[in-house]
């Protein structure tokens, strides 16, 4: 598999391989963690989700890792499969009266046949 | 079960003029928002809504207005549109403050 990180948009991967896509949130109040995945003319959709009590959270295919030591999401996808080329949004929710979701920037995830 | 569903899908509208989206949600979500996606861009919080009657500023709200008159309905209104104004906008309930959102499909803006 290959990783990247917010700052680099598009990650390419071949079919079958694993995927992770990295995502450093800036917010160390923040304790709700989502993410979100895009297909083209859609709306985000919702993948997975995990909260600041726990450090990993499994999923059909997916699975989302929580560091809140240096505050770094990341979403595993195994074997990844054409469906899965979209582009991909970490979220995160602070604590607090009136907190809402915030977005980082996302990465464009691209399955090679 | 239609979730969250907002009209129109596209729209082109002149400088100046003005419009109102539509958003609607089936779900009995106390929380409603607005967010706007620029290309290649993130989504921005433009207005959100903790139930009806309720309504707040989001992180980019000019040129923008909201009400929720129902726990169903939370339309968006551009008053004057402006070319800034051209991006996709994206309807989104929640149960709660911390709970995954609920997406509309979109409706795609360009203002000229």
């Amino acid at each position: 598999g290959e990783s990247v990180g917010l700052h680099l948009p598009t990650l390419s991967v071949q079919e079958g391989d694993n995927s992770i896509i990295n995502c450093a949130y800036s917010n160390s109040a923040s304790d709700y963690f989502i993410w979100y995945k895009q297909e083209s003319g859609k709306g985000p959709q919702f993948i997975i989700d995990i909260r600041s009590n726990m450090d990993k959270r499994q999923g059909q295919r997916v699975t989302v890792l929580l560091n809140k030591t240096v505050k770094h999401l990341s979403l595993q996808i195994a074997a990844t499969q054409p469906g899965d080329s979209a582009v991909y949004f970490c979220a995160e929710i602070p604590t607090g009266a009136n907190s809402k979701l915030t977005f980082g920037k996302g990465i464009t995830l691209s399955v090679r046949p | 079960n239609a979730g969250v569903t907002q009209t129109p899908k596209f729209r082109i509208l002149k400088i100046g003029q003005s419009m109102t989206l539509q958003c609607t949600q089936d779900m009995n979500h106390n929380y409603m928002y607005w967010y706007r996606q620029d290309p290649g861009m993130g989504l921005k919080l433009i207005y959100y809504s903790v139930g009806a009657g309720i309504t707040d500023k989001g992180e980019v709200p000019n040129g923008y207005n909201v009400s929720r008159s129902t726990t169903e309905d939370f339309p968006l209104r551009l008053e004057l549109a402006a070319p800034s104004q051209t991006s996709v906008y994206f309807c989104a309930s929640s149960y709660s403050q911390a709970s995954g959102y609920t997406f509309g499909s979109g409706t795609r803006l360009t203002v000229v």
